[in-house]
């Protein structure tokens, strides 16, 4: 089965910076990926990784250790525009579906 | 790259009626494509699985006569929810993927079946 948790909610002031935690048990592993989702919107992909470390994308990055079953997804200079909910994924490597988190909602105050 | 259109974006339509949701990899060819509805204040619900010029692979619980999936080329799949009912008012998103790289998601449609 698949398991995959990630806090409900998180609040941060404008300018700051957040980190969103996911950790997961999955019967297979291949990526862990991020993407945002603005209410009534479709996903948009943010990061991804596949081998344990950093990936740096301008003000966001992503971490993956795959030992702990652990991610995080990392926001700095927090802007309004970045209140959303935030997705976690995992991949499975036979046939390529993503196994969803049920979401962080993310809400920047000024 | 990688943009995934979707259309229609919004339907509303007397319970009873088909609606049929196109989804189109716009600069890339996807090997798979991937439909997922998903309600109020909840996550994303994988429906079923498309590879083009073969069947659909359904997820558990999700009735393949009501969703009716073709995949007929590289960059083209449809849905079909047949003789929809105010239950099946949702928003409905596809995703494709090309390779190893990240499905990327359509903007979604939103139903309602009055």
């Amino acid at each position: 089965g698949q398991n995959i948790d990630q806090p409900t909610e998180m609040t941060a002031t404008e300018g700051a910076i957040v980190q969103i935690n996911c950790t997961y048990q999955t019967s297979g592993f291949n990526g862990l990926f991020w993407y945002q989702q603005h209410a009534g919107e479709a996903p948009t992909f943010l990061s991804y990784n596949v081998l344990d470390g950093l990936e740096e994308k301008g003000r966001f990055s992503s971490f993956l250790s795959r030992s702990k079953g652990y991610s995080y997804l990392l926001l700095k200079e927090l802007q309004m525009k970045d209140s959303a909910s935030y997705l976690c994924a995992v991949r499975d490597p036979y046939d390529y579906k993503l196994s969803f988190g049920a979401g962080t909602t993310v809400t920047v105050r000024a | 790259g990688a943009v995934v259109s979707q259309h229609p974006s919004r339907v509303i339509c007397k319970s009873g009626t088909s609606v049929k949701i196109e989804c189109r990899s716009l600069d890339f060819q996807a090997t798979t494509m991937f439909w997922y509805r998903q309600f109020p204040k909840q996550s994303l619900m994988l429906m079923a699985t498309s590879n083009e010029g073969s069947k659909a692979t359904y997820e558990q619980g999700v009735e393949k006569d009501k969703f009716l999936i073709n995949h007929a080329s590289l960059t083209l799949s449809t849905l079909t929810v047949t003789s929809a009912h105010p239950e099946d008012s949702s928003f409905y998103i596809c995703s494709a993927r090309e390779g190893s790289e990240p499905q990327h998601f359509g903007d979604g449609t939103r139903l309602s079946i009055l």
